[in-house]
Order: C-alpha cells, then structure tokens, then sequence
C-alpha cells in the first residue's frame, strides 16, 4: 500500500540549508489528485504546514504553495525519476529545529481541499553549530 | 492568515465526553479536519470534512461545525484516547493549509 518515508540529516548548522527527502512507494508520485506536503513540529510545540506541491497532469512547475511565516525560505519539490518529494529551507537557525514529517492529500474533485490522511513517521532535525 | 484556536489542554474522567473546540472566523464556511497525535507518533486522521470519520476510528469520535466553532467530541473515553488533537482547515483564498495549536486530553 502507499506509503511515505523521510530522509535527510539530523543535525543541520545555522545559517546553511536543510534538505529532506520523501520516498513515496505504493503509487505514482505522477497522480494528478495527490498533493504532496511538508509539515513540522518543533519539539514540544504544535503543527506547523511548511508547503505542498500538486502535479498539473503534464508538470510539478508552478503548483506549490507555501506558508507565509517561511518568509520564501522553502521550497517543494518533486524528483519523478525517483518517486521522491523533496523539502529545501535555506537559511536555518535554532528555531528550525522540529519533527519534520511528510505527508498526502488525496484531492476528490470535490472543490473542498482533503486532510492529510497518509504521513510518513518523521524525522527529527536539529539546528545547531 | 487565518488563526484557529484551540485550548491547550482538556481533562476528563474515563467514560466520560471529552469536547475539543476549534475556534476561526467564519470558520463554519471551511471544512475542518481533526488529527490524534499520541507521543512520538504522527498524527492521525480522526474526522474529516467537519464530520466524517475514516474507516477504523471508533463511533465514539464525532464532530461538528457551526457559526465561529468547530467541535470535536469523543464520547465514553478511553485511557487510550489520552493524546493531543490538532484541528486543521484549507484557507482556500490563499491556498494555505492551517492548524490550530492542538489540546492535549488528560484522561483522570
């Protein structure tokens, strides 16, 4: 069944990038309802969505979205030679240290966007020198 | 942006009803969707769409969605439901997914 799965280092210093991966297996990472999301948890704090990133059916270029509170320092994308999505935050500090989990969004064509109802476990990353 | 808030914490006695409220402007024009996050888990889906429930959860969880607050409730609880409940909704305007800050349930 499909399934997620992050990747990346666990320790990141300040100032440089943070880059993760998710592997999607199960399915195609190509299907036109799937929306594909990244979402943090510092530790001890709640949920925070970082972006998404949908297939337009031809290409991933221009259907990602982002939370403002990132001040454009993400960036979502997808790797469809590997099955993979893959998160980018530049510049981290301190307060980028949290869980950072992978996460589907099944859409229905129903107009009204579907929860998140497939995560991947998460994977922890510090922010330290 | 659009702000939901949610009360850090409930308490409730076993067999009891736990009541999680998600407050948001209006937010009874959203669909709301409602995730259990046990300790070093991912969440969970536990209701979506204000109401629905993915198969697997228990009857007992419901939820509901009017004027300025969502709800969702959990009826006759268990030790096991002891976890934080996060409430999310898609602001479609600026296609921004939300949460709420979560309510941690303490079961006496």
């Amino acid at each position: 069944q499909l399934q997620l799965q992050e990747s990346g280092p666990g320790l990141v210093r300040p100032s440089e990038t943070l880059s993760l991966t998710c592997t999607v297996s199960g399915d195609s990472i190509t299907r036109t309802n799937y929306y594909w999301g990244w979402i943090r948890q510092p530790p001890g704090k709640g949920l925070e969505w970082i972006g998404s990133i949908s297939y337009s059916g031809i290409t991933y270029s221009g259907s990602t979205h982002y939370n403002p509170s990132l001040k454009s320092r993400g960036t979502v994308s997808v790797d469809t030679s590997k099955n993979q999505f893959s998160l980018r935050l530049s510049s981290v500090t301190a307060a980028d240290t949290a869980v950072y989990y992978c996460a589907l969004e099944k859409y229905d064509g129903s107009g009204i966007l579907p929860p998140f109802d497939l995560w991947g476990q998460g994977t922890l990353v510090s922010v330290s020198s | 942006s659009y702000i939901l808030t949610q009360p850090p914490s409930v308490s409730v006695a076993p067999g009891k009803t736990a009541r999680f409220t998600c407050g948001g402007d209006n937010i009874e024009t959203k669909s709301v969707h409602w995730y259990q996050q046990k300790p070093g888990q991912a969440p969970v889906l536990v209701i979506h769409h204000d109401s629905d429930r993915p198969s697997g959860i228990p009857e007992r969880f419901s939820g509901s969605n009017s004027g300025n607050t969502a709800t969702l409730t959990i009826s006759r609880v268990e030790a096991g439901d002891e976890a934080d409940y996060y409430c999310q909704v898609w602001h479609a305007i600026s296609d921004h997914r939300v949460f709420g800050g979560g309510t941690k349930l303490t079961v006496l």
